[in-house]
């Protein structure tokens, strides 16, 4: 089986930057995924890393170690819209190259 | 053109009965799946087809059988469902088994009664 973890809730400030972070545990370790999922609807994808390193796109970045088992996801000038659930993903050979989800962080940015 | 879209939206009935989810792609691609979202937004894979091949078939009850009448299809029944059915199906699809991105429909919230 799996095991990802990230954190429950967290909330930041419109402007700031916010970096939440998913740990996991795999064996045949062949990517990891971030989605956004706002309230009501179906999740969309965000970003993709199977390499060690950073991968930005636009005010998203995702970093990946593989060796610890360790992303993160890092959103930078946060706007109110931003408030939504970020769910961490990894995939395996160990599961038949589906995507497992981790619980989802519920992000609440504030004015 | 909706990509991914499966009907109905929302589903509301009683203990025992049967029901169906419908689930259909535009996309081109081989690869579906279901996933199970709960009232904690956890999300959880339940089943994959790979050119209406089964590939993936994770603890479910067997009260619960997908159906592929061609890769483009992928459709969910339940059978006497029960109250812990109650949930977010997402029908889902990609181009191969190991790809970057799924592309998920809209869900479908189905309460039991």
């Amino acid at each position: 089986g799996q095991n990802i973890d990230q954190p429950t809730e967290m909330t930041a400030t419109e402007g700031a930057i916010v970096q939440i972070n998913c740990t996991y545990q795999t064996s045949g370790f062949n990517g990891l995924f971030w989605y956004q999922q706002h309230a009501g609807e179906a999740p969309t994808f965000l970003s993709y890393n199977v390499l060690d390193g950073l991968e930005e796109k636009g005010r998203f970045s995702s970093f990946l170690s593989r060796s610890k088992g360790y992303s993160y996801l890092l959103l930078k000038e946060l706007q109110m819209k931003d408030s939504a659930s970020y769910l961490c993903a990894v995939r395996s050979s160990a599961s038949g190259y589906a995507l497992n989800f981790g619980k989802g962080t519920s992000l609440l940015v504030t004015p | 053109d909706t990509a991914v879209s499966q009907t109905p939206k929302y589903l509301v009935t009683q203990m025992g009965n049967d029901k169906s989810i419908k689930c259909e792609q535009n996309l081109g691609h081989d690869t579906m799946y279901w996933y199970k979202q709960d009232s904690k937004k956890f999300l959880k894979i339940m089943f994959s087809y790979n050119n209406k091949e089964l590939i993936i078939n994770e603890t479910v009850p067997n009260r619960f059988s997908p159906k592929s009448p061609d890769k483009a299809h992928l459709n969910l029944h339940i059978n006497s469902l029960e109250l812990g059915d109650s949930a977010v199906y997402f029908c889902a699809s990609s181009l191969g088994t190991a790809v970057e991105k799924l592309f998920f429909g809209s869900g479908t919230q189905l309460s039991v009664l």
